[in-house]
């Protein structure tokens, strides 16, 4: 059984791009949750994917934005990047909203 | 918007040594969860507490939810370097999960 994994591991982007980070969830798993994780603070739900579909969004704007794919990995993209955009991303792979398994992070530097 | 807060920010303790740090909210929990954050991983899952007045142990460390879900504790006993970390609580309440800022706690050999 593979867990969660994440890519790119390390990302430069300058304001104004866009950004595409990639999760592939754990077998089993219909569920993926992405956060977003400032330097010193805990994770900060973005949103959550369940088959395919958003199931719950955090306070975030709509530049962020994902998918889910039939194999119930996904996409978390952010477009006209911010400086402040800079932390790690972590998304988590579940059964609904059962225990959460969580990658290691994409961190995202914004220059 | 509930917020959980989390004390200490920091603790820096000697390898054998006891702490406790604590998790708070102005409302109540429908549930916490307790995750440990190593560096360049993301969290992971301790315990899930539920019932007011709980008590739930793993190994040496123990959880303590309150009696009125407003708050809850991790005790760790005789703290080993291995427990160095990131420690988070976390809510989930409809459709949403909130996660406090975190106790960072360093054990020294």
């Amino acid at each position: 059984e593979t867990g969660v994994t994440q890519s790119p591991t390390h990302l430069i982007k300058t304001r104004g791009q866009q950004v595409t980070l990639r999760c592939s969830s754990q077998s089993g798993h219909n569920t993926v949750s992405w956060y977003q994780q400032a330097l010193g603070q805990g994770p900060q739900f973005i949103f959550q994917y369940y088959r395919e579909e958003e199931n719950g969004r955090g306070n975030f704007p709509p530049r962020f934005s994902g998918l889910q794919f039939p194999n119930y990995s996904s996409e978390l993209n952010v477009n006209a990047l911010e400086l402040d955009d800079s932390a790690l991303y972590l998304c988590a792979s579940s059964s609904g909203w059962d225990e959460q398994y969580f990658g290691p992070g994409t961190r995202l530097t914004v220059t | 918007t509930q917020l959980l807060e989390q004390s200490p920010q920091f603790l820096s303790i000697q390898e054998g040594e006891n702490l406790t740090v604590y998790c708070n909210s102005s409302s109540v929990f429908s549930s916490l969860q307790w995750y440990r954050q190593e560096p360049g991983e993301g969290p992971v899952l301790l315990v899930t507490v539920v019932t007011g007045g709980e008590v739930k142990k793993l190994k040496r460390l123990t959880f303590q939810f309150g009696d009125a879900r407003k708050d809850s504790s991790l005790h760790i006993t005789a703290a080993q370097p291995g427990d160095t970390g990131l420690y988070l609580c976390a809510e989930y309440n409809n459709n949403d999960m909130r996660f406090g800022a975190g106790t960072r706690l360093t054990v020294k050999p």
